[in-house]
């Protein structure tokens, strides 16, 4: 149990495009989602929360405009980067917690973006 | 705030031989989990054991054990038996509170450390 899947796991996109990437409990309800930011050889970076049916709360220095989180079921988060520069390339890793039993959270497999 | 320190960046390990990684973590509250994590080339992130501050015995899982000191802020991890599949970068993370959620119950990462496994 507890799997957390992540689509797509591999994007190339033109600059200027948006890109949506999501993040699907399973076989469990998830109230909150984490989405994360990671560089190579680095550690995981938190960009924002994302609570079913509010709104998301983003870490200091995340721009919202820019990464628009959507939680609108207890089984699945979004994550859109709009206007995608190459400074958003990075692999996006989401996480997510049970509803009622929300100590450990449970990692998707990761998205790569390119944007060129 | 809370931090979580990981002061080694890599380590190396002989296949079939122990190792143990460290971590410490600041903080000023009473009741709180502790995480250890791994992270393989895939990037997959897998949680490899948990630990409740509340609880006095250290958590085990197999080959992979913790040693907790609570008073010391110290919560280092060993790998017995050493696996070549074992290489991986492995996070330590603290999450508080113990009743939070939302926002409240977002992870606290270390910087990781490398392990390779020697054949």
């Amino acid at each position: 149990g507890a799997v957390v899947s992540q689509h797509p796991s591999r994007v190339i996109c033109k600059s200027g495009t948006s890109v949506k990437i999501e993040c699907r409990s399973l076989d469990f309800q998830a109230t909150t989602m984490f989405w994360y930011r990671q560089f190579p050889k680095q550690s995981l970076m938190l960009m924002a929360t994302s609570n079913e049916g509010s709104k998301a709360t983003y870490e200091q220095g995340v721009e919202k405009d820019k990464f628009l989180i959507n939680h609108a079921s207890l089984t699945l988060s979004t994550l859109t980067v709009t206007s995608a520069h190459p400074e958003d390339s990075s692999f996006y890793i989401c996480s997510a917690s049970r509803t009622g039993g929300q100590e450990t959270q449970y990692f998707g497999p990761g998205t790569r973006l390119l944007v060129l | 705030a809370q931090t979580v320190t990981q002061s080694q960046p890599e380590m190396s390990v002989q296949e079939a031989e122990t190792v143990t990684l460290s971590c410490t973590y600041d903080t000023s509250e009473s009741d709180y989990y502790l995480f250890w994590y791994k992270q393989p080339p895939s990037r997959q992130m897998i949680l490899v054991i948990r630990q409740e501050a509340y609880k006095q015995q250290n958590a085990t899982e197999n080959r992979f054990s913790v040693n907790f000191q609570k008073a010391a802020k110290s919560f280092s991890l060993k790998i017995s038996d050493s696996q070549l599949g074992d290489a991986a970068m492995y996070f330590c993370a603290y999450r508080s509170p113990l009743w939070g959620t939302g926002a409240n119950s977002k992870l606290t990462f270390g910087k990781g450390i490398t392990l390779s496994v020697r054949p």
